[in-house]
């Protein structure tokens, strides 16, 4: 199985502020990889899709990058609506797996 | 509008069946390229893919499981089903049903439902 990999855990940020958060796979993944949103009590939403792909409706201040065995999911201003758990998911290879997740505060 | 819930027993006993129901709208499992994938989540943990089935019936299951996983479909009523034998405690989890895509580069979870929690105990 492909073990993802995230950090930090946990990243505490202000309001405004460009914030990175990682995700490294165990092999390379070919940019086969998804990035993911879940807020308190909600079901996960689908952020970036095949590393840089924006999905429908999500705002532009969210973007992806990476290639190989290392991806970024990148906010570029830091808004109190983003406050949540992103999970990244690697689909290069069966079975599907799923990163433990970055909790993103607000300082 | 692609809408997914999932049903489930709430509590069941150490060593019975599982059996979650995901009842969709907004799409055909018997169009190419859709899907519907299982996916659960213990309290406070992360997430952990448990199976798909496509709409040719082709099926995938995650082997960590080994052979307790069973997923079908009922294409005309808009359903998708999965099956979990000889439960234990590790298996409480919200389960979420999603919608699976394929596209040129793979494929990703588009639409989720809100998730059926199920509590395994004696």
């Amino acid at each position: 199985d492909i073990q993802m990999t995230q950090s930090p855990s946990l990243l505490s940020a202000s309001v405004g502020d460009r914030v990175t958060l990682s995700c490294k796979a165990s092999q390379n993944i070919y940019k086969y990889l998804n990035w993911y949103q879940q807020k308190l009590g909600e079901a996960p939403k689908l952020l970036i899709y095949y590393t840089n792909s924006l999905q429908t409706g999500i705002p532009s201040r969210f973007s992806g990058s990476g290639s190989g065995t290392d991806y970024t999911l990148t906010i570029s201003s830091l808004q109190p609506e983003d406050v949540a758990t992103y999970f990244c998911q690697q689909y290069n290879s069966w079975p599907l797996t799923f990163g433990s997740g970055t909790k993103l505060e607000i300082k | 509008q692609v809408t997914l819930k999932e049903s489930g027993p709430g509590i069941l006993q150490p060593s019975q069946t599982l059996s979650l129901t995901c009842t969709f709208s907004g799409f055909s499992l018997s169009t190419y390229g859709m899907g519907v994938g299982w996916i659960r989540q213990p309290s406070g943990k992360g997430l952990e893919w448990l199976a798909n089935i496509w709409w040719d019936d082709d099926k995938y299951y995650n082997p960590s499981l080994k052979n307790r996983l069973t997923i079908s479909k009922d294409t005309s009523n808009n359903q998708a089903f999965l099956k979990i034998t000889n439960v234990d405690t590790a298996d409480t989890a919200t389960y979420y049903c999603a919608r699976i895509v394929i596209f040129n580069y793979g494929s990703y979870f588009d639409y989720w439902g809100q998730g059926v929690m199920v509590t395994v105990s004696s």
